[in-house]
C-alpha cells in the first residue's frame, strides 16, 4: 500500500500569517493517464471532512483562494497564504492513484 | 439540497455483524462511485471501500477485505456496507462520501462501537 506521511503533525499558527503542510507518498502518484491524484481535505472540529484541493492543485468550488496546492511525483504541499480563524482543524492529504486509497495521518492546525 | 445520510450504526459485540446504509438525495447518485471512510475516536481518516456507479468495480482497504462488503441499490439511491466479524478496532464513525472532479459530498457519519 502507498504510505502517506505529513509534516508537521501539529502546526500552531498566527492569524494572518502563512502556513504550509508537506505531504509525501511512498510511491509516485503520477497515473498512466497523466493525472496525479493527490487531494487535500480539511476537517473542522466536530464536522465531516471537506475537500479543498484535488489533482494536486485544483481548488474545489467555494474554497477560498488563500488555499493552494502544489507538487509532483511524491512530494506535495498545501499552503495557506494568510490563516484565518475558520481554518483551524485537521488537514489530510489522500492519494487516489493506487488501490487501496490512503490518507496521511493529518496535520492539526490551531492558533498560537 | 444535496444530502448523504448514513444510518445503521450502534453498539455490537465482537464477531457480530452490522449493515450500514447511506441514502443519497439532491444529486444524480446513480452515476457516481461512492466511498466509505471511517474515523476511529480521536484518530485520523481511514479509507474503507468504494463501489463504482454501476456496481461493477469494488475496492477495499486491506484492514476490512474479506469481512466487509460494499453494495448499492441505485433504485433506492442507497449505498450499503455489510460488516461481518467485527473487531474492536472497527470502532469508528463511518462516513459515506461521493468524490468527483467537480464536487465532494459527505454524510454526517454514523458511529459503530464494537464492544462486549
Amino acid at each position: 500500500d502507498v504510505v502517506m506521511t505529513q509534516s508537521p503533525l501539529s502546526l500552531p499558527v498566527t492569524l494572518g500569517q502563512p502556513a504550509s503542510i508537506s505531504c509525501r507518498s511512498s510511491q509516485s502518484l503520477l497515473y498512466s493517464d497523466g493525472n496525479t491524484y493527490l487531494n487535500w481535505f480539511q476537517q473542522r472540529p466536530g464536522q465531516s471532512p471537506r475537500r479543498l484541493i484535488y489533482n494536486v492543485s485544483h481548488r474545489d468550488s467555494g474554497v477560498p483562494d488563500r488555499f493552494s496546492g502544489s507538487g509532483s511525483g511524491t512530494d506535495f504541499t498545501l499552503k495557506i497564504s494568510r490563516v484565518e480563524a475558520e481554518d483551524v482543524g485537521v488537514y489530510y492529504c489522500m492519494q487516489g492513484t493506487h488501490w487501496p486509497l490512503t490518507f496521511g495521518p493529518g496535520t492539526k492546525v490551531d492558533v498560537k | 439540497q444535496v444530502q448523504l445520510v448514513e444510518s445503521g450504526g450502534g453498539v455490537v459485540q465482537p464477531g457480530k455483524s452490522l449493515r450500514l446504509s447511506c441514502a443519497a438525495s439532491g444529486f444524480t447518485f446513480i452515476i457516481y462511485g461512492t466511498h466509505w471512510v471511517r474515523q476511529a475516536p480521536g484518530k485520523g481518516l481511514e479509507w474503507v471501500a468504494v463501489m463504482s456507479s454501476d456496481g461493477s468495480n469494488k475496492y477495499y482497504a486491506d484492514s476490512v477485505k474479506g469481512r466487509f462488503t460494499i453494495s448499492r441499490d441505485n433504485s433506492k439511491n442507497t449505498l450499503y456496507l455489510q460488516m461481518n466479524s467485527l473487531r474492536a478496532e472497527d470502532t469508528a464513525v463511518y462516513y459515506c462520501a461521493t468524490l468527483t472532479s467537480d464536487f465532494d459530498y459527505w454524510g454526517q457519519g454514523t458511529l459503530v462501537t464494537v464492544s462486549s
